[in-house]
């Protein structure tokens, strides 16, 4: 089992480029997410899904939209990157409430520079 | 409003010690409480959880011990080693609410050889 996957590890976009985050688990989780990581921030959620075709908000979802159209797979877009979403994304996944531990399985991370 | 505060943002211990980090919280509806472990750039890796209805778990050298009335919850680590040395996340859920997690700051362990 490979878990979470994201793709790519590392990005540097110029303001105002788009671009899409991939993040695939073989897990066969229902539930996914997107969060950020920022020094001093901790993990902040942008975006969860809690089954295939679904999405909602979290805490920070402005500049951003995902898409869950497999189960396996969240993605993550920026239609246009500004300097502010310079982070570290990951992305995690797990069962719904009840099933499991509760714990998220995470990602690597991918390390977005936006200049 | 943080609702999951780690409010010291980095500890020291000697090896063969043992490691006390702290998480608050203030949101009376979280009932199951989870501590991740992180290294540099790697992703953040389950440690241990414990419920609402419980007030202690143990895990080999790791503890948690959860007091409901304080909305306070603490890590052990006995005995610390150096592969303990990372940055620890507290984070607490509402299991009602689409299990989505809210993370404290995080708080970076150092371990002395």
């Amino acid at each position: 089992n490979a878990g979470v996957t994201q793709t790519p590890k590392f990005r540097v976009l110029k303001t105002g480029q788009s671009m899409t985050l991939l993040c695939a688990q073989d897990m066969n989780h229902e539930y996914m997410y997107w969060y950020r990581q920022d020094p001093g921030m901790g993990l902040r959620l942008i975006h969860y899904s809690v089954g295939e075709g679904t999405t909602a908000k979290g805490e920070v979802p402005d500049g951003y939209n995902v898409s869950r159209l497999k189960k396996q797979n969240f993605l993550l877009g920026l239609e246009s990157a500004a300097p502010s979403q310079t982070s570290v994304y990951f992305c995690a996944s797990s069962y719904p409430p009840g099933q499991g531990t509760g714990e998220q399985y995470f990602g690597p991370g991918t390390r977005l520079t936006v200049t | 409003d943080q609702q999951v505060k780690q409010n010291s943002p980095s500890l020291s211990v000697q090896e063969g010690r043992i490691s006390i980090l702290n998480c608050d919280y203030t949101n009376s509806m979280f009932d199951y409480f989870l501590w991740y472990k992180k290294y540099p750039a790697e992703g953040p890796t389950f440690l241990i959880s414990i419920s609402s209805i419980k007030d202690k778990n143990e895990d080999g050298r790791f503890t948690v011990f959860l007091n409901k009335s304080a909305k306070h919850l603490s890590l052990h680590i006995v005995p610390s080693q150096p592969g303990d040395s990372a940055v620890y996340f507290c984070a607490a859920s509402d299991t009602g609410a689409n299990s989505k997690l809210t993370f404290g700051k995080g708080i970076t362990l150092s371990v002395r050889p």
